[in-house]
């Protein structure tokens, strides 16, 4: 069965401080990995795709990379405005459409 | 361009009542997605439509229920309401043929059931 977990739960940063979020995954044929950022009350919005291993992509702050068997997420130099829940979904070869999430990382960049 | 938009933003029902949401997809997109999101929980698959047909179902009872029109719009329907519904239903929609099934998704529907 395909599964998507994220780590931590939960992650306090100061301005400027950088770090990773983690995405592991488990997949019968990976078609897509998907990083959304998610604002209180809000639906997500769409950040990064990344297909194969070894593959990254950037954004700003941001950076995603992807294994085989996971995936970063990895904030530079952030500022509060990153603040959000960061959500991992992967798409399955099983799946015509369906997107795996998982539970999400709550990052808070304190000034 | 107009993304996915969703109607109502809000919505409270009792138990047993029965209720329909509304998506219009993004322009140039045929697909349409709908996902219910618990608080503190990432977004779980209910099912997904194209031309107007649900191409695959999530793990939920068949009191849930949708529907896509020619326009690519969509609906969910809920049946028999329990308190356990109460959530955020999001709306995502992509193509069908587009690249890779990048989803995009509508600021969502909170629904409260009493």
């Amino acid at each position: 069965e395909d599964q998507v977990t994220q780590s931590p739960e939960a992650l306090r940063l100061q301005e400027g401080e950088s770090s990773s979020l983690n995405c592991s995954y488990t997949v019968s044929g990976l078609r897509g990995l998907f990083w959304y950022r998610q604002d209180p009350g809000k639906g997500p919005e769409f950040l990064f795709t990344l297909y194969s291993a070894g593959e990254e992509k950037e954004k700003e702050r941001l950076k995603a990379t992807l294994t085989k068997k996971e995936s970063f997420l990895h904030i530079t130099a952030p500022k509060p405005e990153d603040s959000a829940t960061y959500l991992c979904a992967v798409h399955g070869s099983s799946n015509t459409g369906k997107l795996i999430f998982g539970q999400g990382t709550t990052l808070q960049v304190k000034p | 361009d107009a993304g996915v938009t969703q109607s109502p933003t809000h919505l409270i029902k009792t138990r047993g009542q029965q209720v329909t949401l509304r998506c219009s997809p993004k322009s140039g997109h045929d697909t349409v997605s709908w996902y219910q999101q618990a608080l503190g929980q990432g977004p779980q698959f209910i099912f997904q439509y194209y031309e107007e047909e649900e191409r695959q179902r999530g793990n939920f009872p068949d009191r849930f229920s949708g529907h896509q029109f020619p326009n690519y719009s969509s609906e969910l329907n809920v049946n028999a309401l329990l308190l356990g519904d109460s959530a955020l239903y999001l709306c995502a929609s992509s193509s069908w043929r587009g690249a890779k099934n990048i989803q995009y998704f509508g600021a969502g529907t909170r629904l409260s059931v009493l």
